[in-house]
């Protein structure tokens, strides 16, 4: 089965230009994920989609980033004017659906998120 | 907000010895995620755990779910070079899926 796919793999673009990413989800899957990982940090969620609605966007600096996922398979993000502090990796996850099941037995099964290798921004 | 902190940030040991690393949060969940992330690629799932007091095992590594529901803990047996890496533990804050990750833990092995 192949994995999450994203391009570029690396960018490195001057502040104010304009950037986007790419991203192809396991097939089947449909929850994708945004997360921003800043060197030293970990990963943290931009944007989250289900199907082709957004499901969550509460941490996208939307003055700056959008992302779209328009026919529910791949993925866009982008970033326009980039800023010094948007040197980060871009990764991508995804996962067959965002539900979170309870169970009586006190806790539910949180569906797999599977990451690709991400995109490495470097804003000069 | 919710805050997940991992330590030790960084831990640099000899190959075949044991490894530990915590998680701690100032809120529960019921569920704790470690995954590991190699150089260059995205984090890979490591070990979920659902239940206080949970202990789970994937060959060389366990780990436990805290009975307080606040913290979780990472045991690496006997470490061989390719353990070096970032772990990270992450738990879900709401019912959509939306995880939260600690800052991580870095490992290194000297062979």
């Amino acid at each position: 089965e192949a994995g999450v796919a994203q391009s570029p793999r690396y960018k490195i673009i001057e502040k104010r230009q304009s950037v986007a990413f790419w991203c192809n989800p396991i097939s089947g899957h449909a929850t994708l994920y945004w997360y921003q990982q800043i060197l030293g940090q970990g990963p943290k969620l931009l944007i989250q989609f289900q199907n082709n609605g957004v499901v969550d966007d509460s941490q996208l600096p939307k003055d700056r980033f959008s992302a779209e996922r328009l026919k529910g398979v791949d993925s866009t993000l982008k970033i326009q004017p980039a800023k010094l502090e948007d040197s980060a990796v871009y990764l991508c996850a995804s996962s067959l659906e965002y539900s979170y099941r309870f169970s009586r037995l006190g806790g539910g099964k949180q569906e797999t998120q599977y990451f690709g290798p991400g995109t490495r921004l470097l804003v000069l | 907000g919710q805050q997940l902190n991992q330590s030790p940030q960084s831990m640099f040991i000899q190959e075949g010895e044991d490894v530990s690393m915590n998680c701690t949060s100032s809120s529960i969940f019921n569920t704790w995620l470690w995954y590991k992330q190699d150089p260059g690629e995205g984090p890979v799932l490591l070990i979920a755990l659902y239940k206080a007091g949970e202990l789970t095992s994937n060959g060389r590594l366990t780990a436990q779910f805290g009975i307080t529901r606040k913290d979780s803990f990472l045991n690496i047996s006997a470490s061989i070079p390719s353990d070096v890496g970032i772990y990270f533990c992450a738990g879900p804050y709401n019912q959509g899926g939306k995880l939260i990750f600690g800052q991580g833990t870095e490992l290194s092995v000297k062979p």
